[in-house]
């Protein structure tokens, strides 16, 4: 069965920093997705950054980075130069499928989240 | 608009009576998902329309609930008998079909309060 553990229930970050959010994962599938998604209090879940298992670059996207290291199954991310709007709710989650490989992706696993603090 | 469209927003239902809960997901999209997410929780899993079919239903926790796609575009999550223990933010998502690299796109949610 699929697990994903956030380990951090909340994270704290001064504006303009660098913070890592903590995620790691479990699956017997050969391959599978990675996926963080930003829930502000809105309630709507924003989807910011992918990593496929095969892949052997880590992904990023702006300000996001994903940490992807597959022998400890672990795909932390990173977000680079903290600003007040990115206070919100982050989900790590997995797919069984990578979406990219020409099947529809099929559900997802999430964590529990954790909630990030953006001070000034 | 563009984006997945869920209501109503919020519902507040007395227990035992029935709910039903609307989605409307993006425009060509063939995937439709209901998942539902707990205080404090991550978003659970409940059932997968590919098309009008349900590809995977293996979330859904009891045979009070029931989802249907019947044109393979707007879905509704009908709820019955509902207990206190189904108060939780129903997401719905949609996503194209296969090969073309988009994720998962998420609504609002329902948020569903039984009393």
């Amino acid at each position: 069965a699929q697990k994903i553990t956030q380990t951090q229930p909340g994270m704290f970050v001064q504006e303009k920093e660098a913070v890592t959010l903590d995620c790691t994962y479990d699956t017997s599938d050969p391959s599978y997705g990675l996926f963080w998604y930003k829930q502000p209090s809105s309630g709507e879940m924003i989807f910011l950054i992918y990593q496929g298992s095969y892949d052997q670059q880590n992904a990023t996207e702006g300000r996001y980075s994903l940490n992807f290291q597959k022998a400890r199954k672990s795909a932390n991310l990173v977000i680079s130069a903290s600003q007040l709007g990115d206070s919100a709710m982050y989900f790590c989650a997995m797919s069984s499928v990578p979406y990219d490989r020409g099947s529809t992706l099929g559900r997802l696993y999430f964590g529990r989240g954790t909630q990030l603090t953006v001070w000034p | 608009g563009a984006g997945v469209s869920q209501t109503p927003s919020n519902k507040v239902t007395e227990k035992g009576k029935y709910v039903e809960l609307r989605c409307d997901p993006i425009s060509g999209h063939t995937a439709l998902y209901w998942y539902r997410q707990s205080l404090g929780q991550g978003p659970e899993f409940l059932i997968y329309f590919q098309g009008t079919g349900a590809a995977d239903d293996s979330g859904l926790p009891n045979d009070r609930f029931f989802a249907v796609r019947p044109e393979g575009s707007v879905s509704t999550l009908k709820i019955q008998r509902t207990e206190r223990g189904d108060s939780a933010v129903y997401l719905c998502a949609s996503s194209p079909d296969s090969g073309s690299g988009n994720t998962i796109y998420f609504g609002e949610g329902s948020w569903l309060t039984v009393v």
